[in-house]
């Protein structure tokens, strides 16, 4: 268990609809990463925050957005869903490490959207 | 941009032999963080190894270690002693040193990944 949790586990929904996922990083960890791993695609970096903040965009559609709030969870929703969309999608935390040092991101389990 | 090739989709080892996963990667940085990542049937992101591009040593996590070339931009993922539990997906990936990303710690860039099939 990595301490990270991903909420649902899996999501089933069709074309057009909107969808929220949301990610509960370890305690302590500032930094959020969100990853979407496809057949096609493999595993792209979407987005990440710090601390309540947007900190870097990866290949991440106009249609998907992302916040992280106060207590640091964060979420991700995806909107006018398309079939191309489903794909597991994971949350990543890790500490600040704002000296430089390497510190390791811990995944959590992941959501596994299917639209169709 | 950086990159992450992984040429070998698939691979096949017998069981308590000695397998070598391959990964290249492409960047004008001299700082950075390569790691292999484990993806079993369950779909966790497991981390196996990780390795510092500015230390020389290789390396080693028990059963695990890698070959680093920094000149070649070359990073395989050795394995022996190859048991069942180690068939997965292996993913290789780069990550930028804070030093070159503003301090902060950046995400990771994968391969597309290889499948890792282990003969009992």
């Amino acid at each position: 268990d990595s301490g990270v949790t991903q909420t649902p586990k899996h999501l089933i929904t069709a074309t057009g609809q909107r969808v929220t996922l949301r990610c509960s990083p370890r305690s302590g960890d500032l930094s959020v990463y969100w990853y979407q791993q496809s057949l096609d695609q493999g595993l792209q970096f979407l987005i990440q925050y710090y601390n309540g903040e947007e900190r870097a965009k990866g290949n991440i559609l106009e249609r998907f957005s992302a916040q992280q709030f106060p207590d640091l969870h964060s979420e991700l929703n995806l909107s006018s869903l398309e079939l191309g969309d489903s794909a597991l999608y994971f949350c990543a935390s890790s500490v600040a490490g704002t000296s430089g040092r390497l510190v390791e991101q811990f995944f959590g389990p992941g959501t596994r959207l299917t639209v169709l | 941009a950086q990159t992450v090739t992984q040429s070998q989709p698939e691979m096949s080892v017998q069981e308590a032999e000695t397998v070598t996963l391959s990964c290249t990667y492409d960047t004008s940085e001299s700082d950075y963080y390569l790691f292999w990542y484990k993806q079993p049937p369950s779909r966790q992101m497991i981390l196996v190894i990780r390795q510092e591009a500015y230390k020389q040593q290789n390396a080693t996590e028990n059963r695990f270690s890698v070959n680093f070339q920094k000149a070649a931009k070359s990073f395989s993922l050795k394995i022996s002693d190859s048991q069942l539990g180690d068939a997965a997906m292996y993913f290789c990936a780069y990550r930028r040193s804070p030093m070159n990303y503003g301090g902060s710690q950046g995400n990771l860039i994968f391969g597309k990944g290889t499948k890792l099939s282990v003969k009992p």
